[in-house]
């Protein structure tokens, strides 16, 4: 019953470091997601992906990007890091097709830009 | 554009009050799907209920319940005799057409002893 599983949960980066945030799921779903979601707001769409090999721009991709080169894995990469970028990040997923179904979202991974 | 406005921020109840969230939605298109999502203190976010826009029926999961109006562009939700579990964020979401998928800003149910 693993569902979808991100790592870090939590991590701390220093101003202009990179790092990938790693979510993977086993419910064979198409569709996957990155969120982010800053205090008092709700989850802002980072980047989508609806299938192996295809991705797609967010609300708010600028700073990060992602690969889907299996139906499993969709990580999200932070090159330069800034602290505009902390944030608690969501990976989820949804089968079919895609964003009219229930999403499954991973525990989160809580980073912090100093 | 969709917009979903969650005007309540935060409402503190004493267990096994009744109490109402409201969502209010945005959309120009007709078909669309609406959905409630939990998030405990823990931090996870659990999927509540889909509904879409043209099943206007509203639904109870035992103290959970859903009015759908599509007249006032609303979707609360209601706890009946809420109880300390039910403390945590709760979020309204909005699919319409081709968009992805737009969150409220969240209302903050805080249920005390």
């Amino acid at each position: 019953n693993a569902g979808v599983t991100q790592t870090p949960k939590f991590r701390i980066l220093k101003i202009g470091q990179s790092m990938t945030l790693q979510c993977t799921q086993d419910m064979n779903h198409n569709y996957m997601y990155w969120y982010r979601q800053d205090p008092g707001m709700g989850l802002k769409l980072i980047y989508y992906s609806v299938g192996a090999g295809i991705t797609d721009k967010g609300e708010v991709p600028n700073g990060y990007n992602v690969s889907r080169s299996t139906t499993e894995d969709f990580p999200l990469r932070l090159e330069l890091a800034a602290p505009s970028q902390t944030s608690v990040y969501f990976c989820a997923s949804s089968p079919g097709t895609g964003f009219n179904q229930p999403q499954h979202f991973g525990d989160g991974t809580r980073l912090s830009i100093l | 554009a969709q917009k979903v406005t969650q005007a309540q921020t935060e409402i503190s109840v004493v267990e096994k009050e009744d109490v109402t969230l409201d969502c209010v939605y945005e959309t120009r298109d007709t078909t669309y799907y609406l959905f409630w999502y939990k998030q405990p203190p823990s931090g996870e976010l659990v999927f509540l209920i889909r509904r879409n826009s043209f099943d206007e029926q509203n639904e109870i999961s035992g103290r959970y319940s859903w009015n759908f109006q599509k007249s006032t562009s609303s979707f609360n939700f209601t706890i009946t005799a809420s109880q300390v579990v039910d403390s945590a964020v709760y979020f309204c979401a909005l699919k319409g057409g081709y968009s992805t998928l737009t969150f409220g800003k969240g209302t903050m149910l805080l249920v005390s002893p």
